[in-house]
């Protein structure tokens, strides 16, 4: 079975604050995925990431994928309460045409 | 343009009874994912259609539950004989061509089993 931890489970910052979320796997997977998720709604596609290594960033946002696609990351930099809000990353297997999600980062910025 | 739309928004139904949960999903999109999803957790994977077809409902609990999509538009999944532990939040999301394409998701059905 394949399982993507994430980590740390709930985050709680202030304002201008930088943070990073991981999210960990033993499993490869072909590409990995990061979701904002609010209440009350679908999960929202932040980026893709699909190459070993790769780094994308998004404003404050830096995303990048482990050498050997069984991790990533996401950094926040100078966090603002805009940024709150449910984080989820999800790995597209390489043997079946599905995502795994992983167990989610809720992040609360004050501020 | 119209995003996955879901129906209803919520269900509150009794243990034992059975349910049927909608999605409409972007027009023109080819494949259609079920997901379930527990208070402060990710979604776990329920079904995925490419088409009419179920290409791989693996993700499904038990024989309880059931998914069709007659015409590869409109999906429904169905919960037979409901239990409490099946009360969650049932979120629906389409993509152009599977899982290599971005995946849009719907609000989700919060079903509540009493």
């Amino acid at each position: 079975t394949q399982l993507l931890e994430q980590s740390p489970q709930f985050l709680s910052i202030q304002e201008g604050e930088n943070l990073t979320v991981y999210c960990n796997s033993s499993s490869v997977f072909s590409s990995l995925q990061w979701y904002r998720q609010e209440p009350g709604e679908g999960p929202v596609l932040l980026v893709t990431v699909v190459t070993g290594g790769e780094v994308k960033k998004l404003k404050r946002l830096t995303f990048q994928f482990g050498d050997a696609r069984k991790d990533s990351s996401l950094h926040i930099t100078a966090a603002q309460p805009g940024d709150t809000g449910l984080y989820l990353c999800a790995g597209a297997s390489t043997n079946t045409d599905k995502l795994i999600f992983g167990t989610g980062t809720r992040l609360q910025v004050f501020p | 343009g119209a995003g996955v739309s879901q129906t209803p928004s919520n269900k509150v139904t009794e243990k034992g009874k059975y349910v049927e949960l909608r999605c409409d999903p972007i027009s023109g999109h080819t494949a259609l994912y079920w997901y379930r999803q527990s208070l402060g957790q990710g979604p776990e994977f329920l079904i995925y259609f490419q088409g009419t077809g179920a290409a791989d409902d693996s993700g499904l609990p038990n024989d309880r539950f059931f998914a069709v999509r007659p015409e590869g538009s409109v999906s429904t999944l169905k919960i037979q004989r409901t239990e409490r532990g099946d009360s969650a939040v049932y979120l629906c999301a389409s993509s152009l061509l599977g899982v290599a394409s971005e995946q849009y998701f719907g609000p989700g059905t919060r079903l509540t089993v009493t």
